[in-house]
């Protein structure tokens, strides 16, 4: 069946220091992935997502993902967080219209 | 730009009663969608639209009907609440078919008592 897993339910980091959030995904083929953040009360917004082509994909807020087809992964970096980057990352794709979303990472961060 | 506009923000009710969650966009996507949140479990799909008068069930449909009469609107009823639907119910819109990602509304909080 198709799913989307993120391994880490919750994550504490220094606010300067780096991120990386995992995601990996099993589908047949390579479906769209994305990554949402969605901070207390609010909605999901996207940060970004990939298609194909470069596998390193940047969006908003400094952020960057990298898809690893061999791993299955799409893992969501920062280099730097900022405590506004406190919040909840789902992980998500999409196939012919059917997006499947993780379970989400908490993210807190430390000052 | 109100972007997915969902109402009410927050609502109460008791077992055995309805009620119409409303959702509205202002993009003039065709593709609408509703979710629902509970903790530690991601985003379920209740119901999906491919445009006006077509609508189809998701991931976890019992309990819950849609209708879509015009492009803006996406209106998700609870009849018979139950304790199992309290949750976040989020409304969301996209204006492709596939990898054009969505466009959430800030979500409906529901407790079922």
């Amino acid at each position: 069946a198709q799913s989307v897993t993120q391994p880490d339910i919750h994550i504490t980091v220094s606010e300067g220091a780096s991120l990386e959030l995992r995601c990996n995904y099993s589908y047949g083929a390579t479906p769209y992935l994305f990554w949402y953040v969605q901070s207390p009360g609010q909605g999901l917004q996207l940060l970004l997502k990939y298609f194909s082509g470069d596998t390193l994909v940047q969006g908003i807020k400094g952020f960057e993902a990298e898809f690893k087809r061999s791993q299955s992964s799409f893992n969501l970096r920062k280099p730097s967080v900022h405590w506004s980057d406190a919040a909840e990352y789902f992980c998500a794709a999409e196939d012919n219209n059917d997006m499947r979303f993780g379970a989400g990472t908490r993210l807190t961060v430390k000052p | 730009n109100a972007g997915v506009t969902q109402t009410p923000k927050f609502r109460i009710l008791k077992i055995g009663q309805s009620m119409t969650l409303q959702c509205t966009q202002d993009m003039n996507h065709n593709y609408m969608y509703w979710y629902r949140q509970d903790p530690g479990m991601g985003l379920k799909l209740i119901y999906y639209s491919v445009g006006a008068g077509i609508t189809d069930k998701g991931e976890v449909p019992n309990g819950y009907n849609v209708s879509r009469s015009t492009t803006e609107d996406f209106p998700l009823r609870l009849e018979l609440a139950a304790p199992s639907q309290t949750s976040v119910y989020f409304c969301a819109s996209s204006y492709s078919r596939s990898g054009g990602g969505y466009t959430f509304g800030s979500g409906t909080r529901l407790t079922v008592v």
